[in-house]
């Protein structure tokens, strides 16, 4: 069993939407969770970093954490075709300075 | 920018060869980390290094060995290439203030082992 869950995508969205993406993770213990957004054929770039439950919102990007559930999402409000990519969820494992990645949604912003 | 040099960028050889990429930083991180990224997979941990000369297996260390002598500078070795470590490489840092923090990723290595 995967120990982060992302659903692969595509996910096809119009602009000027909203984009929820969602992650699920498996280790209680975790306690820090981080959305990076990766460009076809770059590195991932950190976009959002949320450690408490509740949400957080950084210009267009809304992320939610449900520590109880063990989920965490990230909401992207008017969606710009820019915003097409793959979203990783990362989540850290516990006790050690690792980070546990999803396979990453792919976006896509339809004009 | 958190200072993260890769090279090479790009590197195309054969397999049996031995292999070594480079992940230099300027940021003085105690935490680096290689990555392989491939279709299906997205990224896996290779092997991590917490400071000189302290380094740990990550999930999918067999065929890969590393080395940490400097704080800027960690190594990434492919003893004897196979087709199967084609991949694009990645390396990461993340500051030493506690666990759970961020990591910051290079540009990438794209190896191709033919």
């Amino acid at each position: 069993q995967k120990e982060v869950e992302q659903n692969s995508g595509p996910l096809s969205v119009p602009e000027g939407a909203i984009a929820s993406l969602n992650c699920t993770y498996s280790d209680r213990g975790s306690q820090s969770f981080f959305w990076y957004r990766q460009y076809s054929g770059k590195s991932p770039e950190l976009i959002m970093s949320i450690y408490s439950n509740g949400d957080k919102e950084d210009g267009r990007f809304t992320a939610q954490l449900n520590k109880a559930s063990q989920y965490v999402s990230l909401l992207i409000r008017d969606s710009q075709p820019s915003d097409s990519a793959t979203y990783l969820c990362a989540v850290n494992s516990p006790g050690a300075q690792k980070l546990v990645f999803g396979q990453g949604t792919r976006l896509t912003i339809n004009p | 920018d958190a200072g993260i040099t890769q090279s090479p960028r790009h590197k195309v050889t054969e397999t049996g060869t031995p292999v070594t990429l480079r992940c230099h930083q300027t940021e003085n991180h105690r935490y680096m980390y290689w990555y392989r990224q491939d279709p299906g997979h997205g990224l896996r941990l290779i092997h991590y290094s917490y400071g000189v000369k302290d380094t740990d297996k990550g999930e999918v260390s067999d065929g890969y060995s590393v080395s940490r002598s400097k704080t800027e500078d960690f190594l990434l070795t492919l003893e004897s290439a196979t087709s199967s470590q084609t991949s694009v490489y990645f390396c990461a840092v993340a500051p030493g203030q506690g666990n759970g923090q961020p990591q910051h990723f290079g540009d990438g290595t794209r190896l191709s082992i033919l």
